[in-house]
C-alpha cells in the first residue's frame, strides 16, 4: 500500500460527459502528479501540483483541468469524453518538488467511455 | 528533449535465469534514473533510481541496474528470476532540475516454469 487513494476505482460513462477523478496523496506529500495509462500511449504525464499550485505540465488535453485544494487533496477533471479517453489514470505523490523525488503511485482509475 | 527506449515490450525468462530488461535514455543533461515496477492490476511502484551517486544501484526484490553514461543505458538485472517477478517494468528519466518524469513504453517479464 503506497498510502496514495484513488476513487472511484472503475467509472463507465458516455461520449460527450463529464467526470471527476479524486487523489488523496500520501500524509505529508505536498506534489501531486496525473498521468494517464493506455495500451497505444503507454504512460503519459499529464500534470503536476505542489502545495497548491500547478507545477508543470506535460501532455493534457484542453478538455482536461486539475486542482489541488487546501488540504492537498486533487481532482482531475475530464470534459466532452471522447471514446479514446479511456484509459487508466494515476495519480502519484512525492514530498517535493525535484526529479529525484520518489513518485509514490495511487492503485488508478479504470475510465471506460462508451 | 529527454526520452527512453526499452527495447523489447515482451521478455521472457525461466525461472532460476538471469532476468535483463534494456533501457536506454536521451538527455542534455545528467538525468535522474528509475526503475519502476507494476503489479497486475496494481499502480506503480520504485524498483531503484540512480542520482548521481554510485552507478551501480541496487533496488528492492534482488534488482540493481548499472548507470553507464557512454552507452546512456540504464539496463536492469537480476541473477535468478522468481514466479513473483512477472510484471511489467518501466525505466524512467527525468532532469534534476525538472519535476517530470518521462517513462518508457513498458517491458512485461514473463517467468516460465
Amino acid at each position: 500500500d503506497s498510502g496514495v487513494t484513488q476513487t472511484p476505482k472503475h467509472l463507465i460513462t458516455a461520449t460527450g460527459q463529464r467526470v471527476t477523478l479524486r487523489c488523496s496523496p500520501r500524509s505529508g506529500d505536498l506534489s501531486v502528479y496525473w498521468y494517464q495509462q493506455s495500451l497505444d500511449q503507454g504512460l503519459q504525464f499529464l500534470i503536476q501540483y505542489y502545495n497548491g499550485e500547478e507545477r508543470a505540465k506535460g501532455n493534457i488535453l484542453e478538455r482536461f483541468s486539475a486542482q489541488q485544494f487546501p488540504d492537498l487533496h486533487s481532482e482531475l477533471n475530464l470534459s466532452s469524453l471522447e471514446l479514446g479517453d479511456s484509459a487508466l489514470y494515476f495519480c502519484a505523490s512525492s514530498a517535493g518538488t525535484g526529479g529525484h523525488n520518489e513518485q509514490f503511485f495511487g492503485p488508478g482509475t479504470r475510465l471506460t467511455v462508451l | 528533449a529527454q526520452s527512453v527506449t526499452q527495447l523489447g515490450s515482451h521478455v521472457s525468462v525461466s525461472e532460476g535465469a538471469l532476468v535483463l530488461l534494456r533501457c536506454n535514455y536521451s538527455s542534455s543533461v545528467p538525468p535522474y534514473l528509475f526503475w519502476y515496477v507494476q503489479y497486475p492490476n496494481q499502480g506503480l511502484q520504485l524498483l531503484l533510481k540512480y542520482t548521481s551517486a554510485a552507478t551501480l544501484v541496487k533496488g528492492i526484490n534482488g534488482f540493481e541496474a548499472e548507470f553507464k553514461k557512454s552507452e546512456t543505458s540504464f539496463h536492469l538485472t537480476k541473477p535468478s528470476a522468481h514466479m513473483s517477478d512477472a510484471a511489467e517494468y518501466f525505466c524512467a528519466v527525468s532532469d534534476p532540475k525538472d519535476d517530470k518524469i518521462i517513462f518508457g513504453k513498458g517491458t512485461r517479464l514473463h517467468i516460465l516454469p
